[in-house]
């Protein structure tokens, strides 16, 4: 069955640094989205992105944020200069665009900025 | 205001009885979807059931479905004969409007399936 894959699993960085996190969406989706959960807390929206473009974004998603469709297959999102409040799990999440609009979800990586 | 609203923090269930995860939403729109999500311990997030705002009948989807009662704003997660890997977290989520829009997502409810 298909799925959504992130890498890394578990990114450490210092505060200040950037970082890029990477994931592959289903092959033939459309729509795709990034999440953050800081832990013990909620799922958050951060933006959402359909044809090479953002078409929604957060509060969260400021001028830090970026996101990128570099090729066919990759989705990334960079943090230019992370700050402590950063820490979260990252999840990245792709839907189709037909059927029931369910997102479907990669496993997340766990961003610790020290 | 919550959009999402999920009153239980934690719930504990017997192995093989059924469970009633609640979730109440706040939604201006006529159109918009709710959505589950299973979340182990293990991190990542499990789809489980979909409610369409304008279904008539509750969603079903194997031991889960949806008490959907549209007037009251609930869109409750009913899980039969609960399982001990059934023990995880769970969200109850919402898209407004568009169908490709993003989810809000409620706090989420610890479930623990004791043997």
């Amino acid at each position: 069955e298909p799925e959504v894959t992130q890498t890394p699993s578990h990114q450490v960085t210092q505060m200040g640094q950037e970082v890029i996190l990477r994931c592959v969406p289903i092959s033939n989706h459309l729509y795709f989205y990034w999440y953050r959960q800081i832990l013990g807390q909620k799922v958050e929206f951060l933006v959402s992105f359909y044809n090479n473009e953002i078409s929604e974004k957060s509060e969260i998603f400021d001028d830090q944020f970026s996101v990128e469709r570099p090729d066919g297959s990759n989705f990334t999102l960079k943090i230019r200069s992370t700050k402590l409040e950063d820490s979260a799990m990252y999840f990245c999440a792709s839907m189709s665009g037909t059927g029931i609009y369910e997102q479907y979800f990669g496993p997340g990586t766990r961003l610790t900025v020290t | 205001a919550q959009k999402i609203t999920q009153t239980q923090p934690g719930m504990f269930v017997q192995e093989k009885e059924a469970v009633t995860l609640d979730c109440t939403y706040d939604t201006s729109d006529q159109s918009y979807g709710l959505f589950w999500y299973k979340q182990p311990s293990s991190g990542e997030m499990i789809f489980l059931i979909y409610q369409g705002s304008y279904d008539e009948q509750n969603a079903t989807e194997g031991r889960y479905s949806l008490n959907f009662q549209k007037a009251r704003k609930s869109a409750n997660l009913v899980i039969s004969a609960s399982q001990l890997g059934d023990s995880a977290m769970y969200f109850c989520a919402m898209r407004e409007g568009w169908n490709t829009g993003k989810l809000i997502f409620g706090q989420g409810t610890t479930l623990q399936v004791k043997p």
